[in-house]
């Protein structure tokens, strides 16, 4: 079956780095687009990044502009976060999703499914 | 960007009841516009699509509705395993993915 399993949380020290996995299975990784959204500690929902299914194209929330970089690498069905300069306000949940769309209209439909279970990252002295 | 919000920010309701959440755009974005529910410590997992596409193996009782701004998810009859938080989301512009603030479902 579809899977999504995101790793490589933990707690961080403000202003430093840290390297989020997303490791896909069960479907051909490089046909899709492939997003990146986080949840803060009781909060709602942020979206964060979306990459295209061959890596040729990538946007980021003004939020995380210039510090975050989503990037891919389909020979290993992985999709990555590369997120530097972490403030606070980056504490949150990170959760992989998989961008899906249909050709009906133009532009096509898309939403995001399945989702990963998430990997925690806290940003604290 | 385009703004996503919800109303009621949150309700109670009982087994059985008709819900009915809605979530309206800044700007038009036709029918971009997606459903998802998520429980606590889990992740969110799609209801709807394209306003009012059921997703494979979402119960009939979720239905969706709306196109330009205003839009509206329906529990027909809410089960015990509705009570969650659900969000929509504009998937008109393909380059800001913006999500509602969300709608929390409990028990009344």
């Amino acid at each position: 079956q579809v899977q999504l399993v995101e790793s490589g949380g933990g707690v961080v020290q403000p202003g430093r780095s840290l390297r989020l996995s997303c490791a896909a299975s069960g479907f051909t990784f490089s046909s899709y687009g492939m997003h990146w959204v986080r949840q803060a500690p009781g909060k709602g929902l942020e979206w964060v990044a979306v990459i295209w299914y061959d890596g040729s194209n990538k946007y980021y929330a003004d939020s995380v502009k210039g510090r975050f970089t989503i990037s891919r690498d389909n020979s290993k069905n992985t999709l990555y976060l590369q997120m530097n300069s972490l403030r606070a306000e980056d504490t949150a949940v990170y959760y992989c999703a998989r961008a899906v769309d249909t050709a009906m209209v133009t532009p096509p439909y898309n939403w995001f499914d399945p989702w990963g279970q998430g990997t925690l990252v806290t940003v604290s002295s | 960007d385009i703004q996503m919000t919800q109303s009621p920010s949150s309700l109670s309701a009982s087994v059985g009841d008709r819900v009915t959440i809605t979530c309206r755009a800044s700007q038009s974005i036709s029918s971009y516009l997606n459903w998802y529910q998520q429980k606590p410590g889990k992740a969110p997992k799609l209801l709807i699509y394209a306003a009012s596409s059921l997703q494979s193996g979402v119960p009939s009782r979720f239905s969706g509705s709306g196109s330009g701004t205003d839009f509206t998810l329906t529990i027909s009859s809410l089960q015990p395993e509705d009570f969650a938080t659900y969000y929509c989301q504009q998937s008109y512009s393909t380059v800001r993915f913006t999500f509602g603030p969300g709608t929390k479902v409990d028990i009344k």
